[in-house]
C-alpha cells in the first residue's frame, strides 16, 4: 500500500543533543509537510517542501531545519532540542498545493526531551 | 488572520443520538474546508472536504459562509465513530497553507 512512513515512532533525546526525524513516502507526492503537535493542541505547520522548494513558516524557530534529498524522503532536524520541543511530529504529503490539496499523514514520531 | 475554532474539546453522545461537531473559521477570502479524523491508534486521515459535497460514513458538513461555519453532522452516532476530529481550513491564496483546529474528541457511548 502506498503510504507515509515515519521513523522512529518514539524518540528520546537529551536537552541540547541534535536529533533527526525521518519521513518517507511511496505516494510520489510533490509536497511534504512537517507539523508539530503538542498535547491537546492543533497540528502546527513548521514548513513544507514543494518538490525541492523549501517553505518555512514565519514563526518556526531557527532550531528546526529540514532536508529533502529526493522525492521520497524528508528529514526534520532539531539542532538543540529544548524541553519545549517535546511533542508529536507529524509528516504529511499531498500531490500538490492547489488542485490536489488533501494531505496524507504518517503515524507520527513522539519526541521526548530529557 | 486565518483561524479555525473548535469550541468543544470533548463531545459525548449515546449511540443512535445525533451528533454535531462545531467548527468556525476566520478567513477573509474563499477557503476550502476539510474534516480530518484520527481513530484510536491510527493516523490522521481525511474524512471529507466541502467541495466534494459527499456523505462519508454517514457524516455530512455544509459550508455556511454567512456564519463562517463548517459543522460536521451525523444523524445517528455509532460507537465506531469515537475518534478525534479536526477541522481544517486551506487558504486559496498566498502559499495555500492549511490551518487545523485543536480538535474535538467524540465519545459515543453504548
Amino acid at each position: 500500500d502506498a503510504m507515509v512512513i515515519q521513523n522512529p515512532r518514539y524518540q528520546v533525546t537529551q536537552f541540547g543533543k541534535p536529533v533527526t526525524l525521518s519521513c518517507s513516502q511511496t505516494l510520489n507526492h510533490n509536497v511534504m509537510y512537517w507539523y508539530q503537535q503538542k498535547s491537546s493542541q492543533a497540528p502546527k505547520l513548521l514548513f513544507h517542501y514543494y518538490d525541492k522548494d523549501f517553505n518555512n513558516e514565519a514563526d518556526t524557530p531557527d532550531n528546526f531545519q529540514s532536508r529533502r534529498p529526493n522525492t521520497s524522503f524528508c528529514f526534520l532536524d532539531i539542532r538543540s532540542p529544548g524541553l519545549g520541543d517535546a511533542a508529536m511530529y507529524l509528516c504529511a504529503t499531498s500531490r500538490d498545493l492547489s488542485g490536489q490539496p488533501v494531505q496524507y499523514f504518517g503515524p507520527g514520531t513522539r519526541l521526548t526531551v530529557t | 488572520a486565518q483561524r479555525v475554532t473548535q469550541p468543544e474539546k470533548l463531545l459525548s453522545v449515546f449511540k443512535g443520538a445525533p451528533v454535531e461537531l462545531k467548527c468556525n473559521y476566520s478567513y477573509s477570502g474563499s477557503p476550502e474546508l476539510f474534516w480530518y479524523v484520527q481513530y484510536s491508534r491510527q493516523r490522521l486521515q481525511l474524512l471529507l472536504r466541502h467541495i466534494s459535497r459527499e456523505s462519508i460514513k454517514g457524516f455530512t458538513a455544509d459550508l455556511n459562509k454567512g456564519e463562517t461555519s463548517f459543522h460536521l453532522k451525523k444523524p445517528f452516532a455509532q460507537e465506531e465513530d469515537s475518534a478525534m476530529y479536526y477541522c481544517a481550513l486551506r487558504a486559496n491564496t498566498g502559499g495555500f497553507k492549511t490551518i487545523f483546529g485543536a480538535g474535538t474528541r467524540l465519545f459515543v457511548k453504548a
